[in-house]
């Protein structure tokens, strides 16, 4: 089955930078879109970007823009999300999901704090 | 921004039950309407797309309907397992999802 596995969250002071991954594995990874979505403590759910099959085309909420960036390496089978001046606004679990109709597959999620 | 609305927030219902969840778009999203289940601790789970279509694995009970504005999501006969929030989503606008509906035992 479909696999997806977020790392590189945790605990950053406000105006600090972070960069998630998200290794994909059991699909072809390099046909779908591929997404972000964040999910803050007790809260519900916010998609935060979206990325094209070869990186060409590039989507973000509007809280994020000009902060965050989505990538991807598709020789490693990769997403990743550079998170840059981070608020305690942005204290999530960011979820990797692949993009079909709907958000059909999510990995387990990576905890980001924005704390001082 | 097309705005997702859930109602009702909370919904008790009794095992072997049925349960309507339903969701309204503030601006017509056609049929580009997915519903997720998400449970403590876990992951959102995809339940249904295109508004009535089930996604791979998901069980009879589980159905959706409507279109345009109007959307429900009924679960015919309630499992000890079905007990969770359940989030309705647009994909016609960019993507925003409703405030969830959880489900609880009466």
């Amino acid at each position: 089955e479909v696999q997806l596995v977020e790392s590189g969250g945790g605990l950053v002071q406000p105006g600090g930078s972070l960069r998630l991954s998200c290794a994909a594995s059991r699909f072809t990874f390099s046909i779908y879109w591929m997404s972000w979505v964040r999910q803050a403590p007790g809260k519900g759910l916010e998609w935060v970007a979206n990325i094209k099959q070869d990186g060409s085309e590039k989507y973000y909420v509007d809280s994020v823009k000009g902060r965050f960036s989505i990538s991807r390496d598709n020789a490693k089978n990769s997403l990743y999300l550079q998170m840059n001046s981070l608020r305690a606004e942005d204290t999530a679990v960011y979820y990797c999901a692949r993009l079909t109709d709907g958000f059909d597959y999510w990995g387990q999620g990576t905890l980001v704090t924005v704390s001082s | 921004e097309t705005v997702m609305t859930q109602s009702p927030a909370t919904l008790s219902v009794s095992p072997g039950e049925r349960a309507t969840l339903s969701c309204r778009a503030s601006q017509g999203v056609n049929s580009n309407l997915a519903w997720y289940q998400q449970k403590p601790g876990q992951a959102p789970r995809l339940l249904i797309y295109g508004a009535s279509t089930r996604a791979t694995g998901i069980p009879a009970r589980f159905s959706g309907s409507g279109s345009g504005t109007e959307f429900t999501l009924t679960i015919s006969s309630l499992q000890s397992e079905d007990f969770a929030v359940y989030y309705c989503q647009q994909y016609n606008d960019g993507y925003t999802f409703g405030q969830g509906t959880k489900l609880e035992i009466k």
